[in-house]
């Protein structure tokens, strides 16, 4: 199974509303990182929060690590329809080399 | 910048065949990556290369090889296409530094093996 797993799997929600997206993961990491994917597109790198740091803000986006459980939270506020997207959070671990593994992701729908 | 190219974005290739997916980058980047995407799976990693001349497995490598001969391209190959293949392929590449960054992604190549 996956490295890391997303939850939910998919979300819907009003315009305006928070939503808010989990992932855990099941060794130790090097950082822990969050992209977005629009339909038919690559995917975009949102923000990354390292394995010292608990908590991470970036404009409307805010990441939560807790190591000891090894889940990350990622919470964007006031959203809009244009943040309609997957999102995966992605874990980063050290074996040789950096290796980037990424979740099943959640899909967020967000209604005007 | 281009960032990253990859090509082509489109093929249909029948069971057996073969054929070649270029990834290139023009960031000077260190580490390259080939994912592959399957709805419900998110994204599997094929192979990746921390450097040229290097190339390392990774989640799901059965069927594929690679090779990273300069730095700005890194190559995935199919040698006998099979349908269980069909998927989205994106290439991504990272600086590495002390800590990994950011990945940054193509477009993506979509494969339908008949």
């Amino acid at each position: 199974s996956q490295q890391g797993e997303e939850d939910p799997q998919a979300l819907s929600i009003q315009e305006g509303e928070n939503a808010t997206m989990n992932c855990s993961y099941k060794t130790s990491i090097n950082n822990l990182q969050w992209y977005r994917q629009n339909s038919g597109r690559g995917l975009v790198h949102l923000i990354l929060i390292r394995s010292n740091e608990r908590e991470k803000h970036s404009g409307r986006l805010r990441v939560t690590l807790d190591t000891s459980k090894k889940s990350s939270s990622l919470l964007i506020t006031a959203s809009r329809a244009a943040d309609t997207a997957s999102y995966f959070c992605a874990t980063v671990l050290y074996t040789g080399g950096f290796k980037t593994i990424f979740g099943a992701g959640t899909r967020l729908f967000v209604k005007a | 910048n281009a960032g990253v190219t990859q090509t082509p974005k489109f093929r249909v290739l029948k069971t057996g065949q073969s054929m070649t997916l270029l990834c290139a980058q023009d960031m000077n980047h260190e580490y390259m990556y080939w994912y592959r995407q399957d709805p419900g799976m998110g994204l599997r990693l094929i192979h990746y290369s921390v450097g040229e001349g290097t190339t390392a497995k990774g989640e799901v490598p059965d069927g594929y090889n690679v090779s990273r001969l300069k730095k700005q391209n890194f190559l995935l190959g199919l040698e006998s296409a099979a349908p269980s293949q069909t998927s989205v392929y994106f290439c991504a590449s990272s600086y590495s530094g002390r800590a990994a960054g950011e990945l940054f992604f193509g477009e993506g190549s979509r494969l339908t093996v008949l």
